[in-house]
């Protein structure tokens, strides 16, 4: 247990669905993060919040919509999706996004992720 | 955006021999990270090592880092069939005062027994 809840753990999907990830952290961080990781590819930042203000969009389709309505949670809504999204959706939180000012790193903390399939 | 490369993409090895991956960026770097990714699941902190820094260790866990080269090296010894997994190397990005981690597409590590 890292102390990053990702949930649901699997999830199946049609193109015309829509469902939510969700990710809680009781680290007591500021930051959280979306990433993906497709098969073979690097991970992909998405989204990154800080102090519950969206601070990048890696030009992410806008079907997929983040939510933070607090420092300890974070979702992903998901909605007509394609099946290229089909992934492992990852969940990371940090300090802060200054923390590399004050202790020279920034570390991330690690959900065990969402595994998204798009049928 | 800057990212980390590693090499090789895949090794398999023998238990109880050394492995070593690479990692090359592209620009200046604060710090850089090496993260371990069991199949599947998320990836997990290992080790930090900071631009001042050429090396650093911790268990069986070597680390070094070459600034001129842009690249870093790490080392895990004596290795166990439960250090199978992928292992990543990520770079610190600035923007507007603040740094996202960018990574590698990461090493596969197979340990025989």
């Amino acid at each position: 247990e890292t102390g990053v809840t990702q949930t649901p753990r699997h999830l199946v999907m049609g193109m015309t669905n829509k469902k939510s990830l969700k990710c809680e952290q009781h680290l007591g961080h500021n930051a959280m993060y979306w990433y993906k990781q497709s098969a073979k590819k690097p991970l992909e930042l998405m989204f990154v919040y800080n102090f519950k203000e969206q601070t990048e969009n890696n030009s992410v389709p806008s079907r997929f919509s983040p939510e933070c309505p607090n420092s300890s949670h974070l979702f992903l809504h998901l909605h007509t999706l394609q099946p290229e999204d089909s992934a492992l959706y990852l969940c990371a939180s940090s300090q802060d996004q200054q923390g590399l000012y004050r202790t020279g790193a920034n570390v991330l903390t690690f959900g065990a992720g969402s595994r998204l399939t798009v049928l | 955006s800057q990212q980390g490369e590693e090499d090789p993409q895949a090794l398999s090895i023998q238990e109880g021999e050394n492995a070593t991956m690479n990692c090359s960026y592209k620009t200046s770097i604060n710090n850089l990270q090496w993260y371990r990714q069991n199949s599947g699941r998320g990836l997990v902190h290992l080790i930090l090592i900071r631009s001042n820094e050429r090396e650093k260790h911790s268990g069986r866990l070597r680390v070094t880092l070459d600034t001129s080269k842009k690249s870093s090296s790490l080392l895990i010894t004596a290795s166990r069939a439960a250090d199978t997994a992928s292992y990543f190397c990520a770079t610190d990005e600035w923007y507007s005062s603040a740094s996202k981690i960018i990574f590698g597409s990461g090493t596969r590590l197979s340990i025989r027994p």
